[in-house]
């Protein structure tokens, strides 16, 4: 079956560091990836969406400039919390999808904690 | 964006009873998937299911795409079925609030 690895699983940091969390398709190509954020106890937040080759499309509300995000093949994406601050603290968890009409596949999440 | 709606929000039940969860949607979609996130947060792919029906053992799955709602039977609960189901709709893939399943022993 279809396989995301993320990494890494969990990081720990203080104030002020950029954090990149990398989502790969490790058996397929992945035209379009996905970025979430889940806070306890609550539902998936889509945060954006990237095709590869092209910008990401940010959700409103999320900042471009703190959560940089990269598609630059079929199989790998990255996330780039940027200066993070506490309130980043979260469960962040990708996805990829081959074609439009075929399921998304996550990886495990990376709980990130800002010091 | 789609707009995608679960219930109940809670659901507590006894080892051995059957269960329906149910998924709207706002607008007709082409994808619709039903996940369970474990306690560890990982997500465990269920059903990809925008139309029909599907069956996995004691899991089954409808989605009336027309009417714009799918659901998830579970049969035979088991504790190791509780944990918080999601559906989620829609090009961009948005998630309901989920159904928190709890099943005692």
């Amino acid at each position: 079956g279809a396989v995301v690895s993320q990494h890494p699983s969990r990081v720990i940091c203080k104030s002020g560091t950029s954090v990149k969390i990398e989502c790969r398709s490790l058996d397929f190509q992945a035209t379009t990836m996905f970025w979430y954020r889940q806070f306890p106890k609550q539902s998936l937040m889509l945060m954006a969406t990237s095709n590869e080759g092209s910008k990401a499309t940010y959700e409103q509300g999320v900042e471009k400039d703190k959560f940089l995000i990269n598609h630059a093949s079929l199989t790998l994406s990255t996330l780039t919390v940027t200066s993070a601050h506490p309130e980043d603290s979260s469960f962040y968890i990708c996805s990829a999808r081959g074609d439009y009409n075929q399921p998304q596949h996550f990886g495990d999440g990376t709980r990130l904690s800002i010091l | 964006g789609i707009q995608v709606e679960q219930s109940p929000p809670d659901l507590i039940l006894q080892e051995g009873a059957n269960s329906t969860l149910r998924c709207n949607f706002s607008d007709s979609v082409n994808n619709l998937q039903w996940f369970h996130q474990n306690p560890w947060g990982q997500l465990i792919n269920l059903f990809y299911i925008p139309s029909g029906t599907k069956q996995n053992g004691r899991l089954s799955a409808t989605t009336v795409a027309t009417e714009r709602y799918s659901l998830l039977y579970i049969s035979s609960s088991q504790t190791t079925d509780s944990g918080v189901y999601f559906c989620a709709s829609g090009n961009d893939m948005r998630f309901g609030a989920g159904t928190r399943l709890t099943v005692k022993p």
